[in-house]
Parts: C-alpha cells; sequence; structure tokens
C-alpha cells in the first residue's frame, strides 16, 4: 500500500461528456504526476503540479487539464471525451527533491461509449 | 529522445528457475532508472531504482537490477520466481531535472507467466 488513493475505481460516460478523476497523495509528498495507461500499453505522462502549479505537461490536448488543491489533492478532468480516452488513469506522488520517488494509486478505469 | 524499450512482450518460466526481463533506454543525461511491477486491475508498485552510484541495486520481493551505461540498459533478475510473481513488469526512465525527478517514461511491459 502507497497511501495513494484514488476515486472512483471505474466509470462509465459517453462520448461528449466531461469526467472529473481525484487523487489523495501520500502523505508528506507534494508533487502529483498524472498518467494515461491505455491496454496493452505502458503509462504515458499526461501532467504533473507541484504546490498547486503544473510543472510539467505531456503530449495531450487542452481538453486534459488538472488542479493540485492546498492539501496536495489533485484532479484530473477531461473535457469532451472521445471513444480513445478510455483507459487506466493513475495518479502517482512524489515529495520534489533528491532521489524523488513516484508512489502510484490503484487507478481510476474509465469506459467512454 | 527519451525512450524506453522491452524487448520481449511475454515470458513464461517455471517457478523456481531464474528470471531475467530486459530493458533499454535512450536518454541524453544521466538517467534515473526504475522497475514497477502490476498486477491485473492493479496501480503499479515500485520494486526497485536507481539514482546513482553502485550499479547493482537491491529491491522487494528478492529482485535486482544492473545499471550497464556502457549497453544502456537495466535489466531486472531473480535467481528464484514465485507462483505469486506472475504480473507485468514496467520499467522506466525518469526525467532528471538536477535535484528532482520530472516525468516517468514507460517501456510497454512484459507480462510474465509463472508454470508451478
Amino acid at each position: 500500500e502507497t497511501g495513494v488513493t484514488q476515486s472512483p475505481t471505474h466509470l462509465i460516460k459517453t462520448r461528449g461528456q466531461q469526467v472529473t478523476l481525484r487523487c489523495s497523495s501520500q502523505s508528506g509528498h507534494n508533487t502529483v504526476s498524472w498518467y494515461q495507461q491505455a491496454l496493452g500499453q505502458g503509462p504515458q505522462f499526461i501532467f504533473q503540479y507541484y504546490r498547486e502549479e503544473e510543472n510539467g505537461r505531456g503530449n495531450f490536448p487542452p481538453r486534459f487539464s488538472g488542479l493540485q488543491f492546498p492539501n496536495y489533492s489533485s484532479e484530473l478532468n477531461v473535457n469532451a471525451l472521445e471513444l480513445d480516452d478510455s483507459a487506466l488513469y493513475l495518479c502517482a506522488s512524489s515529495y520534489l527533491g533528491l532521489q524523488e520517488t513516484q508512489y502510484f494509486g490503484p487507478g481510476t478505469r474509465l469506459l467512454v461509449l | 529522445a527519451q525512450s524506453v524499450t522491452q524487448p520481449d512482450i511475454h515470458i513464461t518460466v517455471s517457478e523456481g528457475a531464474s528470471l531475467e526481463l530486459r530493458c533499454n533506454y535512450s536518454y541524453g543525461a544521466t538517467p534515473y532508472l526504475f522497475w514497477y511491477v502490476q498486477s491485473p486491475g492493479q496501480g503499479l508498485q515500485l520494486l526497485l531504482k536507481y539514482f546513482s552510484g553502485d550499479t547493482l541495486v537491491q529491491g522487494i520481493k528478492g529482485f535486482e537490477a544492473e545499471f550497464k551505461r556502457s549497453q544502456s540498459s537495466f535489466n531486472l533478475r531473480k535467481p528464484s520466481v514465485h507462483w505469486s510473481d506472475a504480473a507485468e513488469y514496467f520499467c522506466a526512465v525518469g526525467e532528471n531535472r538536477g535535484s528532482t525527478l520530472g516525468r516517468l517514461y514507460f517501456g510497454r511491459g512484459t507480462q510474465l507467466t509463472v508454470w508451478p
């Protein structure tokens, strides 16, 4: 157990809808990273937040957005859902610094119909 | 460009046999290297990590990995596999920002099946 929690565990949406996924960081961590893992693939980096500011972004369109709150929890928002957004969304928390290590939550499985 | 290659999509071994999972990376600076394991429907669990120093690193569950800079490799090994080791294994290289870690670049994973 890493102490990183995510909600919900599963979600079904239809194309064009919007979705919000949530992540609670491990105690003492100040950085949150989000990844998308399509079926049969390795995780792909979406973005990272540090102290409520975006601290790096992968090759994802602007309809993927995020927030980090003062307690270091985080949200991932996806607008105008597409079928290809169906994936496992993983949140990882870490403490920014030397030998920083990302610890992952169990993920949210999103299915877009 | 940064990338990670795991050449073996699927490996099958017998319980008690030794295991080596291959990982090659492409990264311009000194890499931070990780191995994670994922059981079905689960998140990623950290097995071990390399930042600097001794090139042979020990992890949890009896796993070890060796960093070979000349070969751009970070292969994962275990001397005797247990049935509970059946899972998907991901190698990752972390973005080196000097004093912090940025994004992780993952390979496509190697699925390990263990025969009793």
